[in-house]
């Protein structure tokens, strides 16, 4: 079974300052993918950026982009320039890509950002 | 069609009761997901469809719990004798078959068993 893991339960960061949340994980499978969602205070869940494992080339979403080290299991999400409107909780996720491709999500961080 | 719609989006029932929650999926999209989330952690994986055909269902799953997608297009879920344990946000999402890692999330619905 696959599990992920986000070690920072919250985090802050000033307005236009950089910020980055953990996320590791672990699986047997050799593909997969690899997400980063946000979900603002009452509101639905929105994705960030995705990952294809396969792909060794780090995604790049504006001001999101990740860290993705396959052979450490680890998939960072490095927000640039914050705004306030990031504040929200983010979860990180696994997809394996046979049967199903649900979701396994961490537990998620909770990012604040000040102005 | 702008997105996901989940009807109620909110619950309050006490226990023992039986509830069922409605899942609009985009209309173009054959694959709907149920999800569970409880407070201050992530979302965890109920079941999915594939058209009305059921694929997967998770061991969360419990006998109290059924789902179904009769034509093929909204969901419904039931919970039958609601536990305090039931307590939680239903998260709905869909995809179309081959952009699975597309998945769009409704807004929820946040059952409170009393």
């Amino acid at each position: 079974a696959q599990t992920v893991t986000q070690s920072q339960p919250e985090m802050s960061v000033q307005e236009a300052e950089t910020v980055t949340l953990s996320c590791t994980y672990d699986t047997s499978e050799s593909n997969y993918y690899l997400f980063w969602y946000k979900q603002p205070p009452s509101r639905q869940m929105i994705l960030v950026i995705r990952q294809e494992a396969y792909k060794q080339q780090n995604a790049t979403e504006n001001r999101f982009s990740v860290n993705f080290q396959k052979a450490a299991k680890s998939f960072s999400l490095k927000i640039s320039d914050s705004q306030l409107g990031d504040t929200a909780m983010y979860f990180c996720a696994f997809m394996k890509l046979n049967y199903g491709q649900n979701f396994v999500f961490g537990p998620g961080t909770r990012l604040s950002v000040l102005p | 069609d702008t997105g996901v719609s989940q009807d109620p989006r909110h619950k309050i029932t006490k226990r023992g009761q039986n509830v069922t929650f409605r899942c609009d999926p985009i209309s173009e999209h054959n694959r709907l997901y149920w999800y569970r989330q409880t407070l201050g952690q992530g979302p965890e994986f109920l079941t999915y469809f594939q058209n009305e055909a059921q694929l997967e269902k998770s061991r969360l799953l419990s006998d109290r719990f059924s789902a179904e997608r009769p034509k093929g297009s909204f969901s419904t879920l039931e919970i039958q004798r609601t536990e305090q344990g039931d307590s939680a946000m239903y998260l709905c999402a869909s995809s179309e078959r081959e952009k699975f890692d597309e998945q769009y999330f409704g807004p929820g619905t946040r059952l409170t068993v009393t």
